[in-house]
């Protein structure tokens, strides 16, 4: 079956450090993949997307994710945190259709990054 | 341009109560899912709407059920409330196969 792992619960950062968030993916092809976020009591805002090509994809906000397929893996990365990117991380990944459009999203369980001044 | 709304904002049910809950889909999107996030965990699919059927469902029982509307806009209705369904409950739109932008979300208790 598919599935999303995010190794790491929770994570604490400085500011102005850089930050690797891990996501593996258990999937039998080429998945579409998303990195969201979620401030609390909000709704999940898209940071990026790796549907095919480039490995290495930008999102909003500075971060960037690398899609390796030989490890099933699509780590989240900034080279410098604010304080405002504190929030929860969640990776997943889009089961495919018939047809190769993308269906519905299978989320990992999320990890929280704080950040200190 | 509007995005993904959602109401009500927050819900306090009774269990065996029924909730109906509300979501309008980002401008130009004709294709509504839902999802279910417990508390500490991430989202799970409960169904996916277009063309005022349902197209794909998750693994929930049959006391959770949906609706579309001709104008995109969709309701996710939740009968028999135990207290397991307290969660926050996440409409995203989207084109057809296309990627899903997400609302705020309506967090309903049972109590």
């Amino acid at each position: 079956a598919q599935s999303v792992t995010q190794p790491d619960i929770h994570i604490t950062v400085s500011e102005g450090a850089s930050l690797e968030l891990r996501c593996n993916y258990s999937y039998g092809a080429t998945p579409y993949l998303f990195w969201y976020v979620q401030s609390p009591g909000q709704g999940l805002q898209l940071l990026l997307k790796y549907f095919s090509g480039d490995t290495l994809v930008q999102g909003i906000k500075g971060f960037e994710a690398e899609f390796k397929r030989s490890q099933s893996s699509f780590n989240l990365r900034k080279p410098s945190v604010h304080w405002s990117d504190a929030a929860e991380y969640f990776c997943a990944v889009a089961l495919m259709n018939y047809g190769g459009s993308q269906g519905n999203l299978i989320f990992g369980k999320g990890t929280k990054l704080s950040v200190k001044p | 341009d509007a995005g993904v709304t959602q109401s009500p904002t927050h819900l306090i049910k009774t269990r065996g109560q029924q909730v109906t809950l509300r979501c309008s889909p980002k401008s130009g999107h004709d294709t509504v899912s839902w999802y279910q996030q417990a508390l500490g965990q991430g989202p799970q699919f409960i169904f996916q709407y277009y063309e005022e059927e349902e197209r794909q469902r998750g693994n929930f029982p049959d006391r959770f059920s949906g609706h579309q509307f001709p104008n995109y806009s969709s309701e996710l209705n939740v009968n028999a409330l135990l207290l397991g369904d307290s969660a926050l409950y996440l409409c995203a739109s989207s084109h057809p196969g296309g990627t899903q932008y997400f609302g705020p979300g309506t967090r309903l208790t049972v109590l």
